[in-house]
């Protein structure tokens, strides 16, 4: 069974940083795409970045770009989103979500983890 | 950045019923067009993707339909199981980008 697990969400202070980490089992995780996709507290899905199966090709969200970074360690089954300079509108639910097996940006997300909730609050 | 307007934003339908949600695009994405169901406290579920193929166990009263601009997600017989929100994303080029969502209520 394909299972993806956030962990590493919780209460950070503006400014500050957080790292998640998506652990994934029951499929090839060296051969997709990943990404994180949020949801802030009642709001719509808004997409993060995506990273390639190789780490080859990166992409951000504008409202991230410079402050987040995406990583991915195939050899432990790890996706990775260090975010950094915290702002109260990245109050969210972060999802990791698997993309495709191929080299593409045109990813759509199956499946998605449980998600981990961070809050940046004083 | 491609703008994905998604109408209606609410509806209200009964057990059995044909309903229909709509999906625009600002520009162009051919058929790069994908729909997601979202229950309360859930992660989103892939119902569609690339406008009309359904997901692998997805049932077959889900369908999706369009190309270009606009696009439908098709439900054909509204079971309990599907009051949700639903929610299109276009995979065309990044920024990714999703509709405000559409939820599905119990009239």
């Amino acid at each position: 069974e394909v299972q993806l697990v956030e962990s590493g969400g919780g209460l950070v202070k503006p400014g500050g940083s957080l790292r998640l980490s998506c652990a994934a089992s029951g499929f090839t995780f060296s051969s997709y795409n990943m990404n994180w996709v949020r949801q802030a507290p009642g709001k719509g899905l808004e997409w993060v970045s995506s990273i390639s199966s190789s780490s080859s090709y990166i992409y951000y969200a504008d409202s991230v770009q410079g402050r987040f970074t995406i990583s991915r360690d195939n050899a432990k089954n790890s996706l990775n989103l260090q975010m950094n300079s915290l702002r109260a509108e990245d109050t969210a639910v972060y999802y990791c979500a698997r993309g495709l097996e191929m080299a593409t940006s045109r990813n759509w997300f199956d499946p998605w983890g449980q998600g981990t909730l961070v809050t940046v609050s004083s | 950045d491609i703008q994905m307007t998604q109408s209606p934003s609410s509806l209200s339908a009964s057990v059995g019923d044909r309903v229909t949600i709509t999906c625009r695009a600002s520009q162009s994405i051919n058929n790069y067009l994908n729909w997601y169901q979202q229950k309360p406290g859930k992660a989103p579920n892939l119902l569609i993707h690339t406008a009309s193929s359904l997901q692998s166990g997805v049932p077959s009263r889900f369908s999706g339909s369009g190309s270009g601009t606009d696009f439908t997600l098709t439900i054909s017989s509204l079971q309990p199981e599907d009051f949700a929100t639903y929610y299109c994303q276009q995979s065309y080029t990044t920024p990714l980008t999703f509709g405000g969502g559409t939820k599905v209520e119990i009239k």
